[in-house]
């Protein structure tokens, strides 16, 4: 089946540093791949879309210079959360999608990030 | 805006037994999909069960079947047989045929007691 690792799994950071957070795509290419945040027992909120070699499309509501997002090849999609803060405190999952037409998402682990 | 409404926050269950799930979405188009997902504390999404608009029979997949009314824009995931391993959050998800992005119900906590 397909699978989908995000790295790293949990991260502590100071506040005010960067974070990067990694999905990766291991046994397909995925043209598309959607960033979601989630806090502690509530729904998954899809943050942006990004396709392989273009600008990532965000949320309304989702800062674009706190929340980077790079796509650079089919197996490998990037959040780097700028500047964080406490409130930046959430666990971040991934998923991608093989290509248009294909209706399933296959889901990253997710990221617990914990700002101090 | 296509909107997912699951209306009930917990549900819990006798092993063994079968428990219902309820959603409903809004949407104004004709064509599209409708998914289960399931979270377990490990937090990674799992996919339950999909379901095409366009075809009127409703998924099975083992223990777990939908009961899809689309003119009640209603999709209802029936669990059998309820084992402890079914205990998650079950979220509903909704995804237009032309579109990229899955939307979200606001899960449903299932139970299940020994």
């Amino acid at each position: 089946g397909a699978v989908v690792s995000q790295h790293p799994s949990w991260v502590i950071c100071k506040s005010g540093t960067s974070v990067k957070i990694e999905c990766r795509s291991l046994d397909f290419q995925a043209t598309t791949m959607f960033w979601y945040r989630q806090f502690p027992k509530q729904s998954l909120m899809l943050m942006a879309t990004s396709n392989e070699g273009s600008k990532a499309t965000y949320e309304q509501g989702v800062e674009k210079d706190k929340f980077l997002i790079n796509h650079a090849s089919l197996t490998l999609s990037t959040l780097t959360v700028t500047s964080a803060h406490p409130e930046d405190s959430s666990f971040y999952i991934c998923s991608a999608r093989l290509g248009a037409g294909v209706d399933e998402q296959f889901f990253g682990p997710g990221t617990r990030l914990t700002v101090l | 805006a296509q909107t997912v409404t699951q209306s009930q926050p917990e549900m819990s269950v006798q092993e063994a037994e079968t428990v219902t799930l309820s959603c409903t979405y809004d949407t104004s188009e004709s064509d599209y999909y409708l998914f289960w997902y399931k979270q377990p504390p490990s937090r990674q999404m799992i996919l339950v069960i999909r379901q095409e608009a366009y075809k009127q029979q409703n998924a099975t997949e083992n223990r777990f079947s939908v009961n899809f009314q689309k003119a009640a824009k209603s999709f209802s995931l029936k669990i059998s047989d309820s084992q402890l391993g079914d205990a998650a959050m079950y979220f509903c998800a909704y995804r237009g045929s032309g579109g990229n992005k899955l939307v979200f119900g606001a899960g449903t906590i299932l139970r299940v007691k020994s």
